[in-house]
């Protein structure tokens, strides 16, 4: 069975510093891995996705993530947060060869002008 | 422009009864999805379907029916055997063919059952 967790349910930061989400990840395969994000009763926006090849991965908005493969990991970060990211971040996986998405709990993101 | 409907985007039943929910996509994918979204459990898996009249059971599925008869439709119905059917509802689809799509989300069907 694939999952996903997220440890921290919300994330303050202050504006013009650099943030992380957290999240870790469990497939039997290799993982395709998604960083989705999401603002009040709204459906979810596509941020960044790892397919393979290079570690860290780029995306929308200027965030990025990093995957690591030995922890599991797939963080997303930006070095500098603005108050328009301030949202519901989901961390998501799909087990190579199926088409099952598996999300995680969501991380609240506050940032502070 | 292409997307992901659901409608409405509010719905409210009284306990017993059952209804369904709208997912209509003209992006011509394939995987269609439904989540249930309920605060700090972040979106669970109902069912889902990757190709027209197949669909599997995702992790919640009890309660829930589903059919694909249109590539482009994939109606939930939640029935009263759902003990608690009052959620958010997400829909989404992804394309399949080479590479990897994410998925497109629609934007929620808020249902509340009293």
């Amino acid at each position: 069975a694939q999952s996903v967790a997220q440890p921290e349910d919300q994330v303050n930061v202050a504006e013009g510093n650099p943030l992380t989400v957290k999240c870790t990840y469990s497939v039997s395969g290799n993982p395709y891995l998604f960083w989705y994000v999401q603002y009040p009763n709204r459906g979810l926006q596509f941020l960044l996705k790892y397919i393979t090849g290079d570690n860290l991965v780029k995306g929308s908005y200027g965030f990025e993530a990093e995957f690591n493969k030995s922890q599991t990991s797939f963080h997303l970060k930006k070095p500098s947060a603005l108050v328009s990211d301030s949202a519901l971040y989901f961390c998501a996986v799909r087990d190579m060869g199926y088409q099952k998405v598996t999300f995680g709990t969501g991380t609240k993101l506050q940032v502070i002008p | 422009d292409g997307g992901i409907t659901q409608s409405p985007k509010y719905l409210f039943r009284k306990e017993g009864q059952n209804v369904t929910l709208s997912c209509e996509q003209n992006l011509n994918h394939d995987a269609m999805y439904w989540y249930r979204q309920d605060p700090g459990q972040g979106l669970r898996l109902i069912y889902y379907s990757q190709i027209v009249n197949d669909f599997q059971k995702g992790d919640i599925a009890e309660g829930y029916s589903v059919s694909r008869e249109k590539k482009e439709s994939f109606p939930l119905t939640v029935t009263s055997a759902q003990k608690n059917p009052t959620a958010f509802y997400l829909c989404a689809s992804s394309g399949s063919g080479t590479g990897v799509s994410p998925l497109h989300f629609g934007n929620g069907t808020r249902l509340t059952v009293t």
